[in-house]
């Protein structure tokens, strides 16, 4: 059975780095295909994919948060974790991590997701 | 601003059959596999269809999704209450070299 769990602050300021780490089960980041992503959903608006990294350590960004955004792996502890430098209260959102099966890089298996608020 | 389009909404009344289209591109739909996702008040995203009309085990075949070209569509038949929701297309981008999510539809079953 494949879960994941996202965790880390829910309150951050405007200017800090964002890191939160997406603890998962039921598979290993060293399955050739597996991946796994962050997507964010501000309240009330749609999903936003952020990041992913696949099994052989290959890394995607989203173009309009890449300079902003890492993502990396500790495939002992079976995390995931991504930072996020230069919080603004625009990024308040529910942030997600999910499980990226074969074919299926926008997420088959989904965390249940923790918000986090931007707020001096 | 979404590359994906969807309608901001749809309704149907208990029983009917109703679609909700996703439009996109040559690099995105036209060129990948589309998914759509189930997301219930409150709730995480849940995947509903994956490779454009294939249903993950537990989803009832009254869903079922299509693509031709670069638009997908996704059909809710014998629709329920419990099936109000919002409603994603997802799909692979070769330009991005990333995810595209579509803007989401409200479904209101009436």
């Amino acid at each position: 059975q494949i879960t994941l769990k996202e965790s880390g602050p829910t309150l951050v300021k405007p200017t800090q780095t964002l890191t939160l780490t997406c603890t998962f089960s039921g598979f290993s980041l060293r399955t050739n295909g597996v991946g796994v992503g962050w997507i964010r959903q501000p309240p009330g608006k749609a999903l936003e994919w952020l990041a992913l990294i696949y099994w052989d350590d290959e890394k995607n960004y989203s173009p309009s948060l890449k300079s902003r955004l890492t993502i990396t792996e500790d495939t002992s502890k079976n995390q995931v974790v991504l930072r996020m430098t230069n919080m603004d209260p625009v990024d308040t959102a529910t942030y997600y991590c999910a499980h990226m099966g074969v074919g299926v890089p926008t997420g088959d298996y989904w965390g249940q997701g923790i918000l986090v608020s931007v707020s001096s | 601003q979404s590359v994906l389009t969807q309608p901001p909404s749809a309704s149907g009344t208990p029983g009917q059959r109703v679609t909700i289209s996703c439009s996109g591109s040559r690099p995105n739909i036209g060129s990948n596999f589309v998914h759509w996702y189930q997301q219930l008040p409150g709730m995480a995203p849940k995947l509903l269809i994956y490779r454009n009309n294939q249903r993950p085990s537990g989803v009832p075949d009254r869903f079922s999704g299509s693509k031709s070209g670069t638009s997908a569509s996704l059909a809710i038949s014998g629709l329920r209450s419990e099936d109000e929701a919002d409603y994603y297309c997802a799909a692979w981008d070769d330009s991005l070299i990333g995810v595209l999510f579509g803007g989401g539809t409200k479904l209101a079953v009436l």
